[in-house]
């Protein structure tokens, strides 16, 4: 089963608003990951964070690794109709199983 | 470099036929895997490879074989197909580097077994 849970499953916002999508783990974590895809394509690594409380930016989009290691977040300020797609977690090591989470649909109205 | 190739991008099937997903990547990676996305499922990993002559299952290996003779190549066997095996399946390879988990994904293979 899933080790890696993301809410919410879906998010409609308005173009111009923000967004931001949780990521939960029931264990400890090495390091999360952060992929995007695309409707229609296939997923694209955005980051990976390693560091407990880590925060990273890349332009509008933030990302957070939380202190206990156990959660993270992705922020999007100010939508636009580009950030539009299905966003993913996922933790793993090389060698190992990479577990993706469910992944959260974001869609932006015009 | 292509990155990671995958065909066919579309393939039908019957129930019982077989067919192999073709997965080849020209970044000498050693790791590469297959998932499989369904709706609401997110990516499911199926079987997976740390270098040539070593596999190992994923979370969803039933009903698919795996092997890898060369670095290059990774193809996904299915030998009897089911209607459950309906699904987009993506090949992904990364570096063997320790820390170095970024996963480069192919294109993607849309199956539909009627």
């Amino acid at each position: 089963g899933q080790q890696v849970m993301q809410i919410p499953q879906y998010q409609h916002v308005q173009e111009g608003e923000d967004f931001t999508t949780y990521c939960n783990s029931s264990t400890t974590l090495s390091n999360i990951q952060w992929y995007k895809q695309r409707p229609g394509g296939h997923p694209v690594f955005l980051i990976q964070l390693v560091k407990s409380g880590e925060v990273k930016k890349q332009k509008r989009l933030t990302f957070q690794f939380g202190e206990a290691k156990k959660n993270s977040s992705l922020h999007i300020t100010a939508t636009q109709t580009t950030d539009v797609g299905t966003y993913f977690c996922a933790k793993g090591n090389y060698g190992q199983n990479f577990v993706f989470g469910p992944g959260t649909r974001l869609s932006v109205l015009p | 470099n292509a990155g990671v190739t995958q065909t066919p991008k579309f393939q039908v099937l019957k129930t019982g036929q077989s067919m192999t997903l073709q997965c080849a990547q020209d970044m000498n990676h050693e790791y590469m895997s297959w998932y499989r996305q369904d709706p609401g499922m997110g990516l499911r990993l199926i079987h997976y490879s740390v270098g040539a002559g070593i596999t190992d299952q994923g979370e969803v290996p039933n009903g698919y074989n795996v092997s890898r003779s060369t670095t290059e190549d990774f193809p996904l066997r299915l030998l009897s197909a089911a209607p459950s095996q309906t699904s987009v399946y993506f090949c992904a390879s990364s570096y063997a580097e320790s820390g170095a988990n970024v996963l480069t994904f192919g294109a993607g293979s849309r199956l539909t077994v009627l």
